[in-house]
């Protein structure tokens, strides 16, 4: 099956820096999601996008849908302890509920 | 607070034995899926379920099997388990009209 190129695969930065990651596929998506795993459970969903373009923020998160439909961002503003964890990209290809996830960000903050 | 419910956290379990990992949704979603996850490889796609009695294999379905006798419940079975099967496992689930997934903690399966 897929899978979507993330990186980088991770990062160590210091409290307070900004923080990007992104995802490329060779084929389009309808939908981009980025999900946060924190250590020892599942993924959460963090941001959802759904046109090509589009550019949505959550708190100090902010995330793109690439024009091409073929790529994804993920942009984390003033980074704290708490945005450990490993981050996903996700995108469906349109028709159906399955999605392929990319192979993931560790992000590991310095305080 | 709506939930997907992992039976276990942690398995340990011996080669050749079979596996039972039970998944529960309370959201009365359509779609349940089993993922399992290794380091560098991300979320792999095992199996996945659109309705009651319905499966559909995933991108690596072998030495797993599946049953959705009820809507809320998806049971992934390690018809002999292998230490290769060794990972984390995760379920998920999603209603009809996408809107991403809502995952469970997961269950650590370690096959000895």
């Amino acid at each position: 099956g897929q899978q979507l190129n993330q990186s980088p695969q991770s990062m160590f930065i210091q409290e307070g820096e900004d923080v990007s990651m992104n995802c490329t596929s060779s084929s389009i998506f309808n939908t981009w999601l980025w999900y946060k795993q924190e250590p020892g459970e599942g993924p959460v969903l963090l941001i959802a996008l759904y046109k090509a373009g589009e550019l949505t923020s959550n708190g100090r998160l902010t995330a793109q849908f690439g024009i091409t439909r073929k790529d994804s961002f993920l942009n984390i503003s003033a980074s704290i302890p708490s945005d450990v964890g490993i981050y996903f990209c996700a995108g469906q290809p349109g028709g159906g509920n399955k999605l392929t996830f990319g192979t993931g960000t560790q992000l590991k903050v310095e305080l | 607070d709506v939930k997907v419910t992992q039976s276990s956290r942690y398995l340990v379990k011996r080669t050749g034995e079979k596996v039972f990992l039970e998944c529960v949704q309370d959201m009365d979603h359509e779609n349940m899926f089993w993922y399992r996850q290794d380091p560098g490889l991300g979320l792999r796609l095992i199996y996945f379920s659109y309705d009651v009695k319905m499966k559909e294999k995933g991108d690596i379905p072998e030495g797993y099997s599946v049953s959705r006798e009820k809507k809320e419940r998806f049971s992934l079975i390690l018809e002999s388990a292998s230490t290769n099967q060794t990972s984390m496992y995760l379920c998920a689930s999603s209603p009809t009209g996408f809107r991403g997934y809502t995952f469970g903690s997961g269950t650590r399966l370690t096959v000895v």
